[in-house]
């Protein structure tokens, strides 16, 4: 089956600086890749995702990219705030299963 | 509003009581699923269900069992608790049209077992 590795574990930086999450995954027929954000006492929400049929997609301050070849996919936040503290979930699924496979999460802290 | 509703949030038992955790959608999605969670933890997948009368067990061997008589509503119950059951359960459900792997998630169930 599907394995998803993801790091760091646990990823701090300062406010305004830019913070990577980074997710491999070992099924080539995966081709699609959300990211999931879990603020503390919340419930995890989709904030981007990606296709196999696309190297990168952005909205605002947030990016993924996606090497098929390589099979990893990374999350790219830029100028952090202190809002973007949570917990960052990857996931990867192929077509027809509708069952992710999530990476263990990010802990992301952005010091004010 | 289209959501997924868990109830109850939180709830304190004691060992051997059976228990039955509650999720319904309005969001219209045929696929639903019940993760357990321990708080910023990783998502264990343990059943999940791809639309009425379709029940499968996930990953994480769970002593839990799941029906799904409508498609709106996809109850978890526990038989027996034990303190080992004692995690947050998420329940999710996805299927909207030209998305369908994008999961939304319920609130959450946070279960302490005494």
């Amino acid at each position: 089956g599907e394995n998803v590795e993801q790091h760091p574990s646990t990823l701090s930086v300062q406010e305004g600086d830019s913070a990577v999450i980074k997710c491999t995954y070992s099924d080539s027929a995966s081709n699609y890749f959300p990211w999931y954000k879990q603020e503390l006492g919340k419930r995890p929400q989709l904030i981007i995702d990606i296709r196999s049929n696309v190297g990168e997609k952005k909205d605002q301050r947030i990016a993924v990219t996606l090497n098929k070849t390589a099979k990893h996919f990374s999350l790219h936040i830029t100028e952090t705030q202190p809002e973007d503290s949570a917990v960052y979930f990857c996931a990867a699924s192929k077509g027809g299963s509708y069952i992710p496979t999530f990476g263990r999460g990010t802990s992301l802290i952005v010091h004010p | 509003e289209a959501d997924i509703y868990q109830t109850p949030r939180y709830l304190v038992i004691g060992t051997g009581k059976k228990i039955t955790l509650e999720c319904s959608q309005t969001m219209g999605h045929d696929k639903m699923y019940w993760y357990q969670q321990d708080p910023g933890m990783e998502l264990h997948l343990i059943h999940y269900s791809y639309g009425v009368n379709s029940t499968e067990k996930g990953d994480l061997s769970s002593e839990s069992t799941v029906s799904r008589i409508r498609t709106e509503h996809f109850p978890l119950t526990l038989e027996s608790a034990r303190p080992s059951h004692t995690s947050q359960y998420l329940c999710a459900s996805s299927g909207d049209a030209g998305t369908h792997e994008t999961q939304y998630f319920g609130p959450g169930t946070r279960l302490l077992v005494l």
